[in-house]
């Protein structure tokens, strides 16, 4: 009950499309969402985040969509650019203090 | 301001010999995560300190693993009799007491020999 389901586990993607990165969870207790964008080398960087209350929170080229009847939420990238090429990682947080991560997707954005 | 260090970046270490990794958090920052990351995997939780609270150990894999954090700031997450398991990528993150948002350090790969 405390997994996070991420899929796919690797996304190939021309530039300009769209990129899309799925998460599912069981623990209805959850109540923030975060994605994690890691590039080779570095500790991964927040990226963008949202809470059950809404259903779609959006910043420049990258939304999170979210459904809570069915305990999903997904990373959209529009416009997707070669700079975006990275792991990233959606995780899960309740009322305590512990994160539960997915098991991240590698993102390559062709040029 | 300055991010969450750690060091080393990196760390080979013979199998059997004990290692320290060390992590100085986000200053202000009371809440401290150990994280751990194997080749092409997600992030395995190890323990976190919250202020002058007992630390969560639930996540350390084994009685080798063990840490300490002086002060309320900068943590040491020990291994002792290193095994090849062991190689991973060690992350640590901190974040306000009452935020939710973590900030990762950029990690020490060891490599067990």
């Amino acid at each position: 009950q405390q997994q996070v389901k991420q899929s796919p586990q690797s996304l190939i993607v021309q530039k300009g499309g769209i990129s899309i990165i799925n998460c599912a969870y069981e623990n209805t207790a959850f109540d923030y969402f975060p994605w994690y964008q890691q590039f080779p080398g570095k500790g991964p960087a927040l990226l963008i985040a949202i809470r059950p209350d809404v259903s779609e929170k959006k910043e420049g080229r990258f939304t999170i969509s979210f459904n809570k009847s069915a305990k999903q939420f997904s990373l959209h990238i529009m416009d997707s650019q070669p700079g975006d090429s990275a792991t990233y990682f959606c995780a899960a947080h309740s009322g305590t203090y512990k994160y539960i991560f997915g098991t991240g997707t590698r993102l390559k954005v062709l040029a | 301001g300055a991010g969450v260090s750690q060091s080393p970046s990196n760390k080979v270490t013979e199998k059997g010999k004990d290692v320290e990794l060390r992590c100085d958090p986000i200053s202000g920052h009371t809440a401290l995560y150990w994280y751990r990351q194997s080749l092409g995997q997600g992030l395995e939780f190890l323990i976190y300190f919250q202020g002058n609270s007992a630390p969560d150990k639930s996540g350390l894999p084994s009685d080798r693993f063990s840490a300490e954090r002086t002060g309320g700031s900068v943590s040491t997450l020990t291994i002792q009799r290193t095994q090849q398991e062991d190689s991973a990528v060690y992350l640590c993150a901190s974040s306000e007491q009452i935020a939710y948002e973590q900030y990762f350090g950029p990690g020490t790969r060891l490599t067990v020999t």
